[in-house]
């Protein structure tokens, strides 16, 4: 059974700060895996997507990698601000028939002016 | 597009009473999803259909029953609520199998139940 497990749960760090999420599943047959940003009370909204075959992805000061083999993910943010204070959820798709996405508990992420 | 989207927001519900969970997606997606966050929790799956007519259980499904009547639309039904479905409910929805596409999500309804 695949499982997700995000480290650490919460971190608090300074503004300007380049800072480093990880992900780690247990199942590597994977499909691709996704990272979501979740502010309180809302939704979630994708970041960034990795297929399976590729390494890194990156969108603006995000940089997500992905070690298939090894089962870990990273999510680097550069030069952190108070707007990215969130939770950020990795979330797996699993290489079956309905490809369903198995989601981490997510990393709380403060960034203090 | 309007993407995905809940209604309503937010309920709360008395023990035994029932609800459906409204979800609609305007991108012509195939697969649809419903899940639940818990307090501090990731989401779990309960529920997806694969297009039209076409349904089947998640991991935590009970005390829920879903239909799929149309693409469009993908409504969540709770039948005798308990404080256990207490949660958020997020519906999702993807163009198809093998897209290599993200996932897109609702923004969510928030349920209490008392």
């Amino acid at each position: 059974k695949q499982e997700v497990t995000q480290i650490p749960a919460a971190l608090s760090v300074p503004e300007g700060e380049n800072l480093v999420l990880n992900c780690s599943f247990t199942d590597s047959a994977i499909y691709n895996l996704q990272w979501f940003r979740q502010d309180p009370g809302k939704g979630l909204t994708s970041l960034l997507l990795i297929q399976s075959s590729q390494r890194e992805q990156t969108s603006g000061r995000l940089n997500a990698s992905l070690d298939k083999s090894s089962g870990r993910s990273t999510l680097y943010i550069a030069a952190s601000q108070p707007g990215d204070s969130a939770t950020y959820l990795c979330a797996v798709r699993l290489n079956t028939g309905f490809q369903k996405l198995v989601f981490g508990t997510g990393t709380r992420l403060l960034v203090s002016p | 597009n309007a993407g995905v989207t809940q209604t309503p927001k937010f309920r709360i519900l008395k023990i035994g009473q029932s609800m459906t969970l409204q979800c609609t997606q305007d991108m012509n997606h195939n697969y649809m999803y419903w899940y639940r966050q818990d307090p501090g929790m990731g989401l779990k799956l309960i529920y997806y259909s694969v297009g039209a007519g076409i349904t089947d259980k998640g991991e935590v499904p009970n005390g829920y029953n879903v239909s799929r009547s149309t693409t469009e639309d993908f409504p969540l039904r709770l039948e005798l609520a308990a404080p256990s479905q207490t949660s958020v409910y997020f519906c999702a929805s993807i163009i198809g199998p093998d897209s290599g596409h993200e996932q897109y999500f609702g923004p969510g309804t928030r349920l209490t139940v008392t």
